[in-house]
């Protein structure tokens, strides 16, 4: 089973900056099956980024995701005030099998 | 658009059996896998399984001993059993559709609100 890993834990920053979030895998990845998440508190989570680096509908284009192999970015480019948030990283495996990162929460510095 | 909402008890004694129903709304459950994943209070996200409207599944080996999964495409919905329930089993539950085009997986795109079931004697 792959393991993925986020870092930081925990990103403080202010309103306007770049935030750049990482996800890496145990094992070797297909960028086509890695995407990213915003949770929100109370909120499901909303699909960012598919495919490593396709922005889901309606998703602003300061959000952008890049990497491949085991090492993947999710880069948020002027924080703006609803993008307080915690970001998940999801990938699916060869067994069919989902699993996701244990998240970065970006908060306000 | 499509939307989803997960429904079932919200408490469940331990060692029983919690039951979930996800009904799809404003569009179609076939040619959609269909995933349920949930997350502790605090915690991060797990992922249960999923089912296709073909009635296949797959599902975390961590879980597969307990889980069952089932479609019903004339009600647009599908469920989520899970078997002797602990409190580690306590947690918002969501349900989820996966668009996928031959191998090319769309993410997880459209997310019920979540229902919480809390496991409690």
């Amino acid at each position: 089973e792959i393991v993925l890993t986020q870092s930081p834990g925990t990103l403080s920053l202010s309103p306007g900056e770049r935030a750049t979030l990482s996800c890496r895998a145990s094992q070797s990845v297909s960028s086509s099956y890695l995407a990213w998440y915003q949770q929100k508190p109370g909120q499901a989570p909303r699909l960012l980024i598919y495919g490593a680096s396709s922005r889901a509908t309606g998703i602003p284009d300061r959000f952008s995701g890049s990497g491949s192999g085991t090492d993947f970015t999710l880069t948020i480019s002027r924080l703006e005030p609803e993008d307080f948030a915690v970001y998940y990283c999801q990938q699916y495996g060869s067994s069919s099998i989902f699993t996701f990162g244990p998240g970065t929460k970006v908060d306000i510095k | 658009q499509v939307q989803l909402q997960e429904s079932g008890p919200g408490l469940v004694k331990p060692s029983e059996t919690l039951s979930l129903t996800c009904t799809v709304s404003g569009g179609s459950i076939s040619s959609y896998y269909w995933s349920w994943i949930r997350q502790p209070a605090g915690k991060g996200l797990e992922w249960i399984g999923r089912i296709y409207t073909s009635g296949s599944t797959n599902y975390n080996p961590s879980l597969k001993s307990r889980v069952t999964m089932s479609v019903d495409t004339s009600k647009n919905q599908f469920s989520l059993k899970l078997s002797s329930v602990t409190a580690a089993d306590t947690a918002v539950y969501y349900c989820a559709r996966e668009p996928w085009v031959i191998t090319t997986f769309y993410g997880m795109d459209v997310w019920g609100q979540g229902t919480t079931v809390t496991v409690s004697s």
